[in-house]
């Protein structure tokens, strides 16, 4: 099955500066790379995906990239502020019947 | 079109008692995903069902939990006679198909005292 390594665990950067999280996949069938904001106490919302087609997606701030043949996508974030601190969760799904596979979560603390 | 609906919110039981747990897709979602998560921890997948079938339950401990997602009605998640280490956020999500946008309910906190 799919397994998706996530780093760094934890991250902390000044407000303005960049974050970027790493993740790489196992599964060189997966073509669906959603990427989840969570929240203290909160649900896990989807804030950016990338489909295996396409190589970057860039949403405002957020910009997703994504190597297929490295397998390893990431997650930057730019100009970072206070309320982008969260954690976050990259995930990995192939084709019908495969379930959504979770990293581990990269905890973001963006300092003022 | 309302979100993810997962009831109850919050649910304390006993040693040994039974806990349910409710997920209600979106609309015109047919696929459930069912995940645990433990506090300061990552998502841990349970199970995967679409309706009337459980395509993956890889992720469910084979005593005291089952799933199931009937044509009519929500999602249920039963854990049988709790312990202590079930206590956890049990997270539901839904997507239209199975490679896209899977959105989350708010979660169940299931509490074992």
């Amino acid at each position: 099955g799919e397994n998706v390594e996530q780093h760094p665990s934890t991250l902390s950067v000044q407000e303005g500066d960049s974050a970027v999280i790493k993740c790489t996949y196992s599964d060189s069938a997966s073509n669906y790379f959603p990427w989840y904001k969570q929240e203290l106490g909160k649900r896990p919302q989807l804030i950016i995906d990338i489909r295996s087609n396409v190589g970057e997606k860039k949403d405002q701030r957020i910009a997703v990239t994504l190597n297929k043949t490295a397998k390893h996508f990431s997650l930057h974030i730019t100009e970072t502020q206070p309320e982008d601190s969260a954690v976050y969760f990259c995930a990995a799904t192939g084709a019908a019947g495969n379930k959504l596979t979770f990293g581990g979560g990269t905890r973001v603390l963006v300092k003022p | 079109n309302a979100g993810v609906m997962q009831n109850p919110r919050h649910l304390v039981r006993r040693r040994g008692q039974e806990a349910r747990l409710r997920c209600s897709p979106m609309k015109g979602h047919s696929h459930v995903y069912w995940y645990r998560q433990l506090p300061e921890e990552g998502l841990k997948f349970m199970v995967y069902l679409q309706k009337e079938n459980i395509i993956d339950e890889s992720g469910m401990p084979k005593e005291r939990f089952s799933a199931e997602f009937p044509k009519e009605g929500p999602s249920i998640l039963r854990i049988q006679q709790v312990v202590r280490g079930d206590s956890a956020a049990y997270f539901c999500a839904s997507s239209r198909i199975a490679d896209t946008e899977a959105f989350f309910g708010q979660g169940t906190r299931l509490t074992v005292v």
